[in-house]
């Protein structure tokens, strides 16, 4: 059983450029989260979708889009990167709109240079 | 908007000792989890709590939560070098418009020496 699994794991980009990260998960969990991790900051949300079709932005949504269209991907994009960006990003899911508990994948480490 | 405060943000011992984390708000919360996080790799879930008082053993870690469920703490019991990582404390609200959301802290990182 995979869990949660992000891709790439780690990625430069110079400023200005855009990328895709990847996230799926094999659980059928209807709850997917996009976070990113920077020191002495813990987890913040960016944006979460609670089913196939559906997003909503989070604590800090600027500078991302998401897309859900099939229920065991959530893609996160950064349209033109900065290096306010450079983070690692992690994926979450969960069964139910309960908060029981996460699957984290194991990260997405970028740097925009 | 929802505030975890955990404490302290560094914790260095020496193995065999005991050490205790801390996570404090000042709103309520319908649960509490502690994750554990290695360098590399997503945090992993180690415990939930739901109930105001309620008190969970995993081996050497105990967990409380807060009578008022605004407060937690994990409890390290004679700590060894596989203990070393961070720690994360976050709370989840129940409701129509929680979606499932958790507000983490910010993280304690335990270093334990041989």
């Amino acid at each position: 059983n995979a869990g949660v699994t992000q891709t790439p794991k780690f990625r430069v980009l110079k400023t200005g450029q855009s990328m895709t990260l990847l996230c799926a998960q094999d659980m059928n969990h209807e709850y997917m989260y996009w976070y990113r991790q920077d020191p002495g900051m813990g987890l913040r949300l960016i944006h979460y979708s609670v089913g196939e079709g559906t997003t909503a932005k989070g604590e800090v949504p600027d500078g991302y889009n998401v897309s859900r269209l099939k229920k065991q991907n959530f893609l996160l994009g950064l349209e033109s990167a900065a290096p306010s960006q450079t983070s690692v990003y992690f994926c979450a899911s969960t069964k139910s709109r309960t908060p029981l508990g996460y699957t984290f994948g194991s990260g997405t480490r970028l740097t925009v240079v | 908007t929802q505030l975890l405060e955990q404490s302290p943000q560094f914790l260095s011992i020496q193995e065999g000792e005991n050490l205790t984390v801390y996570c404090n708000s000042s709103s309520v919360f319908s649960s509490l989890q502690w994750y554990r996080q290695e360098p590399g790799e997503g945090p992993v879930l180690l415990v939930t709590v739901v109930t105001g008082g309620e008190v969970k053993k995993l081996k050497r870690l105990t967990f409380q939560f807060g009578d008022a469920r605004k407060d937690s703490s994990l409890h390290i019991t004679a700590a060894q070098p596989g203990d070393t990582g961070l720690y994360l404390c976050a709370g989840g609200s129940a409701g129509g418009t929680s979606y499932g959301k958790l507000t983490f802290g910010q993280g304690t990182i335990l270093t334990v020496h041989p």
